[in-house]
């Protein structure tokens, strides 16, 4: 697609179930990147996929959120047994090198109940 | 990791430049600087990159010192609609870009 594809854009869960999120890099960008960003706050780097090689996982708060990303394109990230601090907008984006800019989907709000 | 400071918030009126410096005193030889836009309720938009001197594109201009300890970005005749937060970004020395700061918002007033 044309841009960076990101799914549900809003999704309210309860306190303890798990969720999935889901992103859709543009065709090509070998390098993908999930951020959280909490209401009025910064960008906080979660994981970073490069290819076929292993992922960075050093922003993952927790065992409780992991990712995946399938075939070189797609990416789910996952976060199990939700916690009311997980709500926030969950950012993924996409680059074609490493230096370059990245390119930003419109993001999935996460709202714990 | 070379950690960025910026001003937390700046207010400019229409038509003026508006320059915004980020300090980056721990940059590494490889380090590139990048500049995003990011308006409420979207994810952020690259603006420009630089490694050294001066890049300029049709939305801004990017001035480095020799030294690179810091950068300037440089809105000419801001209008309404830049209105957003501005983040720079360095890299962790191994040519990973990862760590955005606190950003600076900036308002533009009529």
């Amino acid at each position: 697609g044309a841009g960076v594809s990101q799914s549900p854009s809003n999704k309210v869960t309860e306190k303890g179930k798990d969720v999935e999120l889901r992103c859709d890099p543009i065709s090509g960008h070998t390098a993908l990147y999930w951020y959280r960003q909490s209401l009025g706050q910064g960008l906080e780097f979660l994981i970073y996929f490069q290819g076929n090689s292993a992922p960075d996982k050093s922003g993952l708060p927790s065992d409780r959120f992991s990712a995946e990303r399938t075939g070189g394109s797609v990416s789910t990230l996952t976060i199990q047994r939700t916690q009311q601090e997980d709500s926030a907008v969950y950012l993924c984006a996409s680059s074609s090198l490493r230096l370059y800019g990245y390119t930003f989907g419109s993001g999935t709000r996460l709202t714990v109940v | 990791l070379a950690k960025t400071t910026q001003p937390i918030s700046m207010d400019s009126y229409e038509g003026q430049e508006v320059n915004i410096t980020c300090s980056h005193n721990n940059i590494a030889t490889n380090d590139y600087i990048t500049w995003y836009q990011q308006f409420p309720s979207q994810g952020p938009r690259f603006i420009i990159q630089g490694y050294k001197t001066k890049v300029t594109n049709e939305v801004a201009s990017l001035f480095i010192p020799a030294d690179r300890k810091s950068s300037t970005l440089s809105l000419p005749r801001v209008s309404l609609s830049d209105t957003a937060v501005y983040y720079c970004l360095v890299g962790d020395g191994a040519g990973n870009q990862f760590y955005f700061g606190t950003g600076t918002s900036l308002t533009v007033i009529p």
